[in-house]
């Protein structure tokens, strides 16, 4: 167990809908990162908090947005979602800004199915 | 776009027998990390490499980063099944950013 909570693990939702992904990252981590994980792309980085800001951004479409509240936790909204925007998606969570250097724990993730 | 390319793909061995598991780049990371997923699972960190040419041991797998700091290998010596999954490298290309390679498969047979 890796201390970060994803929920919900599976969500299967139709196309042109929203969804909401939530992430609690471990007891006294700062920074909470996202990334999209499927078949063809690998494990993409799509954005980093830290502290409740925006530190870092990868390739997120438009369409999704995030967030990091003031208890740390962190949320992933999707919208007009495609069938191609079906994948896992992880959060990671780690005690500072600088994911290279110091170590990253991952939650179980969130499939996320569009039909 | 990968900025890390992994090799092979997909790699299946017999329990005892060693392997390597190779990880390559055009840029320059300040570190490298693996990474080992199992299915269901998120990524955990297996070793963070930071300077050019270091190797790390964990038991039986062994971890170099080459000089340039453009790629790493990983050995593992001696195969158990519980070896068995996703190695993942990750470069980190800036505050924040870790880029993950595709990853090789893993399956070890008893």
């Amino acid at each position: 167990d890796s201390g970060v909570t994803q929920t919900p693990k599976h969500l299967i939702t139709a196309t042109g809908q929203r969804v909401t992904l939530r992430c609690s990252p471990r007891s006294g981590d700062l920074s909470v990162y996202w990334y999209q994980q499927s078949l063809d792309q690998g494990l993409q980085f799509l954005i980093q908090y830290y502290n409740g800001e925006e530190r870092a951004k990868g390739n997120i479409l438009e369409r999704f947005s995030a967030q990091q509240f003031p208890d740390l936790h962190s949320e992933l909204n999707l919208s007009s979602l495609e069938l191609g925007d079906s994948a896992l998606y992880f959060c990671a969570s780690s005690p500072t800004g600088g994911i290279g250097n110091t170590e990253a724990f991952f939650g179980q993730g969130t499939r996320l199915t569009v039909v | 776009t990968q900025l890390l390319e992994q090799s092979p793909q997909f790699l299946s061995i017999q329990e005892g027998e060693n392997l390597t598991v190779y990880c390559n780049s055009s840029s320059v990371f300040s570190s490298l990390q693996w990474y080992r997923q199992e299915p269901g699972e998120g990524p955990v960190l297996l070793v963070t490499v930071v300077t050019g040419g270091e190797v790390k041991k964990l038991k039986r797998l062994t971890f170099q980063f080459g000089d340039a700091r453009k790629d790493s290998s990983l050995h593992i010596t001696a195969a158990q099944p519980g070896d068995t999954g996703l190695y993942l490298c990750a470069g980190a290309a800036g505050w924040g950013k870790l880029q993950f390679g595709a990853g090789t498969q893993v399956v070890v047979t008893p």
